[in-house]
Parts: C-alpha cells; sequence; structure tokens
C-alpha cells in the first residue's frame, strides 16, 4: 500500500534558524512522483517542488532544498535561516498508481507538518 | 503559469439551500480537476477527480447525488453541495492538472471555499 509519513506534527524555531521537515513514502511503483506544498493561515496551498522518481539530484531554490533518498525512501524539505513569513502547514505527498492511463493521478497526502518560526 | 482560481472565497448559506462553487484554471488547460475537502488542522480528504467532458469519479464515503461535479471545459469545474446541512460547513479546495509539461502530474491549488452552513 501507499503512504506517506510526516512524523513531526508540529515544529517550532526562532527566526534566522535552520529546520527539516522529514517526509517518508512508501510505495512499489519503480515511477512515481514526490510533492511538497506549503498552506499558509490563508489556506491556499503553494506548490513548492515536483520530484521525479528517477531523479535523485537534490533541489535548491533560495532558502528552500530538498533530499530526496530512494535508498531510504525519504524526501526531505530544509528551510535554511527561517523567517517568520514561512510558519504554515508543509505537506508532503506522493502520486498514486496508474489507475487510468493518460489522466493525472491523485496524490497520497502525508498529515502535514505545522511549522512555527517565532521572531 | 499555473494559476487557479475558486470562486465564491467565502459563503454562509441557510440549512436546506444549495451552493455552488467554481473552480478555473487560468493560464492552463485543465484536463482534470480534483475537489478536496479539510477540516481544521487535517490534511486533505480527496472527494473526486474529474476528467474534462466525463462524469466525475467520487470515492468512497462521497455521496454523489449531494457533492454535484461538473467539468464541462478545460477551464472550468464546479462543485454544487446540494440541499447543505451544518455538517457540510468545511473548506473545499479545487486543484487543476494538465496534458503536459510541467502541468503534467502537479496538481495546482485555487485558493479554496470557507462553506458556512447555518
Amino acid at each position: 500500500a501507499q503512504k506517506v509519513t510526516q512524523a513531526q506534527t508540529e515544529i517550532s524555531v526562532v527566526e534566522k534558524e535552520d529546520v527539516t521537515l522529514d517526509c517518508v513514502y512508501e510505495t512499489r511503483d519503480t515511477t512515481y512522483y514526490l510533492f511538497w506544498y506549503k498552506q499558509p493561515p490563508s489556506g491556499e496551498l503553494v506548490f513548492l517542488i515536483r520530484r521525479n522518481s528517477f531523479d535523485e539530484q537534490n533541489e535548491i531554490s533560495g532558502r528552500y532544498s530538498w533530499n530526496f533518498q530512494k535508498s531510504t525512501s525519504s524526501f526531505n524539505f530544509t528551510i535554511t535561516a527561517s523567517q517568520v513569513v514561512d510558519s504554515a502547514v508543509y505537506f508532503c505527498a506522493l502520486s498514486e498508481s496508474h489507475s487510468n492511463a493518460g489522466n493525472n493521478r491523485k496524490l497520497i497526502w502525508g498529515l502535514g507538518t505545522s511549522l512555527a518560526v517565532n521572531p | 503559469g499555473a494559476v487557479v482560481s475558486q470562486h465564491p472565497s467565502r459563503v454562509i448559506c441557510k440549512s436546506g439551500t444549495s451552493v455552488k462553487i467554481e473552480c478555473r484554471s487560468l493560464d492552463f488547460q485543465a484536463t482534470t480537476m480534483f475537489w478536496y475537502r479539510q477540516f481544521p488542522k487535517q490534511s486533505l480528504m480527496l472527494m473526486a477527480t474529474s476528467n474534462e467532458g466525463s462524469k466525475a469519479t467520487y470515492e468512497q464515503g462521497v455521496e454523489k447525488d449531494k457533492f454535484l461535479i461538473n467539468h464541462a471545459s478545460l477551464t472550468l469545474s464546479t462543485l454544487t453541495v446540494t440541499s447543505a446541512h451544518p455538517e457540510d460547513s468545511s473548506f473545499y479546495i479545487c486543484s487543476a492538472s494538465g496534458p503536459g509539461g510541467n502541468f503534467k502530474e502537479t496538481q495546482y491549488f485555487g485558493p479554496g471555499t470557507r462553506l458556512l452552513v447555518l
């Protein structure tokens, strides 16, 4: 069965600290996608990154970086020098196995990690 | 690119009335749209998946006759909550995926609709 686990329910840091959000997934698929989304208090989900299962290169985008390790089935997200604006709930998600050829797949969602960055 | 709008952002209605929520992809063709429901401090719960021109596929436990979904064009999907009751009060979010490139296999979300049924 496919599953996404975000073991950290809540994290609280002080501004400028680095913080890593963990994501562990389970799948038997050889081709899949992993995602991170940010949900600030306003409620809208903001797409952050998509990673293809064949691409294990780490990604850096400004203060954000992602570490994808297939050997441990993890796709962790690090925020460097955190800011108050980073306070949000962060969701990790995994694409479901193909059910309808040609159609976009559903996502398997983690329960989210609520990050509070305090001044 | 990848902008999805949702309207209305908030709605308050009386019990027994129907409410329609619109989801539009503004700058790409949304071949697939998804409707979610989210309760406070919880993860997203998928209600249904709709592919343009086809009937929606509902998740187990979601009443088709209560939550009517229409995906009549490549840029618009609607969710109608029929005969709404207080227990239908929730945050409803739509997302859209496209046919290729960055839009394939990636869901872009609307800002959500907060529904309160009195």
